[in-house]
């Protein structure tokens, strides 16, 4: 069946620097969701992107979907202490899959 | 509006004990999906509800019974706990296919 892999699994920067998380999926997407969860929280929805090479961008959050809809990233700029949590990519199917998260932490 | 609520937000269970998790939505969705989280394991779905009446395997529905008990509600049920599904459990919904999901607060399983 359909997976979507994401990496890096963890991730630790210092405030400031930047940060990306990158999924892949093994077929072509019809959409990807982003979503976001706190430490101790539940998923919270960010963004859905739906076209080919499609870009948003959230202040300081930049999605990105592939070319060929098989991929997609995120990236922060300038991270903060507020952006510490888990990032996952999701491809709504008929059953949704979820990557396995990137965890990020941020230092001071 | 409450958004997805989920009962109980904790839970301790002895291997063979049976309990149903309780979600409920008052978004007026159609969807409505139950989901384990396991640490780095990402969320894996366990079963989920397209429509009021039906309900369909995810991922990993072994060792669990759903009922979709009318357009709010959809309960989880597991009738012989065991300690690999200790986990978090979280209740999501969607207004139609493939929109963003609206997550429950989460319950807390353990199974020892």
């Amino acid at each position: 069946g359909q997976q979507v892999m994401q990496i890096p699994q963890y991730q630790h920067v210092q405030e400031g620097e930047d940060f990306t998380t990158y999924c892949n999926s093994s077929t072509t997407l019809s959409n990807i969701q982003w979503y976001k969860q706190r430490p101790g929280g539940h998923p919270v929805f960010l963004i859905q992107l739906v076209k080919s090479g499609e870009v948003k961008k959230q202040k300081r959050l930049t999605f990105q979907f592939g070319e060929a809809k098989k991929n997609s990233s995120l990236h922060i700029t300038a991270t903060q202490t507020t952006d510490v949590g888990t990032y996952f990519c999701a491809a709504p199917t008929y059953d949704m899959r979820f990557g396995a998260g990137t965890r990020l932490t941020v230092k001071p | 509006n409450a958004g997805v609520t989920q009962t109980p937000k904790f839970q301790v269970l002895k291997t063979g004990q049976s309990m149903t998790l309780q979600c409920a939505q008052d978004m007026n969705h159609n969807s409505m999906y139950w989901y384990r989280q396991d640490p780095g394991m990402g969320l894996r779905l366990i079963y989920y509800s397209a429509s009021e009446g039906t309900t369909d395997k995810g991922e990993v529905p072994n060792g669990y019974n759903v009922s979709r008990l009318n357009k709010r509600e959809f309960s989880l049920r597991l009738e012989s706990a065991a300690p690999s599904q200790t986990s978090v459990y979280f209740c999501a919904s969607i207004l139609g296919e493939q929109g963003r999901q609206y997550f429950g607060p989460g319950t807390r399983l353990t199974v020892t």
